[in-house]
């Protein structure tokens, strides 16, 4: 079975800052997307940024960015010049390569932004 | 698009009640899946959907829980009878062949009191 983990319950950054959240994921199948999603206290899911297992360049999307090693089944988001909007819970989903698949989600990590 | 739509957002009743979630998807989509999320457990997957047939049921926590997807813009999710320890956020989510996300409703937050 897949499973992900975050190892950083709470991270805290200041406003302009840059943070990386971390997150590792287990898996043995070689067809898998990689997500992030951000929960602010609306409780609304947004995805923020995804990967695709098969592409080596890592994904980007504005201020946020990610740093994909497959072999050490990494995925870690990295917020460049957080703003107070950043502040959420932040979630680590896999999904298996068919779209008609379940996501499998991290913990979570709770991100601060402080003025 | 409006977006996945569910109701109601709020839902508070006594242990032993039934309780019904409805899940609109968005339009064209032909996988729907449920979720919860609770403190302790974090996001869990209960049942998915594809073409309106169940896929995979197997985080339906008990025979108190049921799902049906009558036809390919609505779902509900039933708890007959409800227990304090559904209390939860209750997502519905969907998505097609060829788009790489799942878009979330707003959830629907459950208290059983």
């Amino acid at each position: 079975a897949q499973t992900v983990t975050q190892s950083q319950p709470e991270m805290s950054v200041q406003e302009a800052e840059t943070v990386t959240l971390s997150c590792t994921y287990d898996t043995s199948e070689s067809d898998y997307y990689l997500f992030w999603y951000k929960q602010p206290p609306s409780r609304q899911m947004i995805l923020v940024i995804r990967q695709e297992a098969y592409k080596q360049q890592n994904a980007t999307e504005n201020r946020f960015s990610v740093n994909f090693q497959k072999a050490a089944k990494s995925f870690s988001l990295k917020i460049s010049d957080s703003q107070l909007g950043d502040a959420a819970m932040y979630f680590c989903a896999y999904r298996r390569g068919r779209s008609g698949s379940r996501l499998t989600f991290g913990e979570g990590t709770q991100l601060t932004v402080n003025p | 698009d409006a977006g996945v739509i569910q109701s109601p957002r709020h839902e508070v009743t006594e242990m032993g009640q039934e309780v019904t979630l409805r899940c609109k998807p968005i339009s064209g989509h032909n996988s729907l899946f449920w979720y919860r999320q609770t403190m302790m457990r974090g996001l869990e997957l209960l049942i998915y959907f594809n073409n309106n047939v169940p896929i995979d049921d197997s985080g339906m926590p008990e025979d108190r829980f049921s799902a049906k997807m009558p036809n390919a813009s609505f779902s509900t999710l039933k708890i007959q009878p409800s227990e304090p320890r559904d209390s939860a956020v209750y997502f519905c989510a969907s998505t097609s062949a060829g788009v790489g996300e799942q878009f979330f409703g707003p959830g629907t937050r459950l208290t059983v009191l």
